[in-house]
């Protein structure tokens, strides 16, 4: 069985610039979700995407936003960046039939905004 | 107003005791609730679920639920140094678009 994966693992960009971060789900699992993590924080809810379409969402701008392919993978984009969006961002995949919402964690991308 | 608290900590044990970490939460929708373990520098580990009202056991883990009280624990018995780490606890509730909320840890550390 197949973990979480996340690409890339750091990632360096300048105020304003845009980025893209990606995440390949659990085999097996339909649902990928996104967090930010703050140095010391919990893990942060973005949103969720099931069968290629937003589930449901945090409270983030819409600056930030996803992709679901059909091969469950995803990702991640986050446009205008600012210094705030240096975080640890994690992907977690689930499946959803299961009605239980276990979530698996990636091991993350961490980036950080200059 | 956070969804989710936690005693930050640290919460400091000796070795082979009983940790005990509390949650609480607001959202009455939340049906489904979890443990995650995050070594420093590491992603989040699940440990425990818990759906219902009452105990769950996992080996030397047991989760508590009471709705009623929005109040969710976890016990981990004979405590080992390995069991440092920062714990999670997780709310989901799919009423209005599925959401998942975390607290923001306790850290425990466990003395050899």
């Amino acid at each position: 069985e197949t973990g979480v994966t996340q690409s890339p693992t750091h990632l360096i960009k300048t105020r304003g610039q845009q980025v893209t971060l990606r995440c390949s789900s659990q085999s097996g699992h339909n649902t990928v979700s996104w967090y930010q993590q703050a140095l010391g924080q919990g893990p942060q809810f973005i949103f969720q995407y099931y069968r290629e379409e937003e589930n449901g969402r945090g409270n983030f701008p819409p600056r930030f936003s996803g992709l679901q392919f059909p091969n469950y993978s995803s990702e991640l984009n986050v446009n205008a960046l600012e210094l705030d969006d240096s975080a640890l961002y994690l992907c977690a995949s689930s499946l959803v039939s299961s009605g239980r919402g276990e979530q698996y964690f990636g091991p993350g991308t961490r980036l950080t905004v200059t | 107003q956070k969804e989710v608290e936690q005693n930050s900590g640290p919460l400091s044990v000796p070795e082979g005791a009983i940790a005990s970490l509390n949650c609480t939460y607001s959202d009455r929708g939340s049906q489904s609730f979890f443990w995650y373990r995050q070594y420093s520098g590491k992603s989040p580990e699940l440990i425990m679920s818990i759906y219902s009202n009452g105990d769950k056991e996992d080996g030397r883990f047991t989760a508590q639920l009471n709705k009623a009280s929005q109040y969710v624990s976890l016990l981990i018995r004979d405590s080992q140094p390995s069991d440092s780490a920062t714990y999670l606890c997780a709310g989901t509730s799919y009423t209005g678009g599925f959401k998942t909320i975390f607290g923001a840890g306790t850290r425990l550390f466990v003395k050899a």
